[in-house]
């Protein structure tokens, strides 16, 4: 099945500054990769996706890029603020029989100091 | 997107008893989905639920412990059976919009003592 590695697992920045965030995935049929913001006591918000036809989207102050020889993407936060604290995941699309199923990431806790 | 609504927010429940939470959708969707998160951890699915049939269990999970109903395209309910601590976790429902892209509701936090 779908196995999808994220890191890191922790990521502190200060206010203003990039934020990186990376996964891999193993299965070569996947072609939906979304990401997910999880604030405290929240549910998971969808905050941006890409499609395996697409090297790139942007989204504002976010983005995606996926590299799908090598089988993985990441997440990129510009100017950060410190509302972008939370817990990120990524996740990887599982093809089954008329519909896909998500595989998540571990998550990676975003800290931004003021 | 849609709007989902999960009942109740969070529980509190002895041991050896039984929470069944519900999930409400706004809008008629083909495919519903219930995760797991335990403490401090990431998102595991527990199964699909797709109106008409019967839900489809992932490894480790079984109808017996984790019984759910889908009745209709906007509604499933999970239950949560025979209750041990270890089932303390928020269970969280999903639904799957258009090809693939999944909203989540709020969650329900239980913990079992």
């Amino acid at each position: 099945g779908e196995n999808v590695e994220q890191h890191p697992s922790t990521l502190s920045v200060q206010e203003g500054d990039s934020a990186v965030i990376k996964c891999t995935y193993s299965d070569s049929a996947s072609n939906y990769f979304p990401w997910y913001k999880q604030e405290l006591g929240k549910g998971p918000q969808l905050i941006i996706d890409i499609r395996s036809n697409v090297g790139e989207k942007k989204d504002q102050r976010i983005a995606v890029t996926l590299n799908k020889t090598a089988k993985h993407f990441s997440l990129h936060i510009t100017e950060t603020q410190p509302e972008d604290s939370a817990v990120y995941f990524c996740a990887a699309n599982r093809r089954g029989s008329g519909y896909s199923t998500l595989t998540f990431g571990k998550g990676t806790m975003l800290l931004v100091s003021p | 997107s849609a709007v989902i609504s999960q009942k109740p927010s969070r529980d509190i429940c002895q041991r050896g008893t039984s929470l069944t939470i519900q999930c409400q959708v706004d809008s008629q969707v083909t495919m519903m989905f219930w995760y797991r998160q335990q403490p401090g951890q990431s998102l595991t699915l527990i199964a699909t639920a797709n109106q008409g049939s019967e839900a489809t269990y992932e490894s480790g999970f079984v109808i017996d412990k984790f019984p759910i109903s889908r009745p209709n395209l906007t509604f499933s309910t999970l239950t949560v059976s025979n209750m041990s601590p270890e089932d303390s976790s928020i269970y969280l429902c999903s639904v799957d919009v258009r090809d693939a892209r999944a909203f989540f509701g709020q969650g329900t936090r239980l913990t079992v003592v």
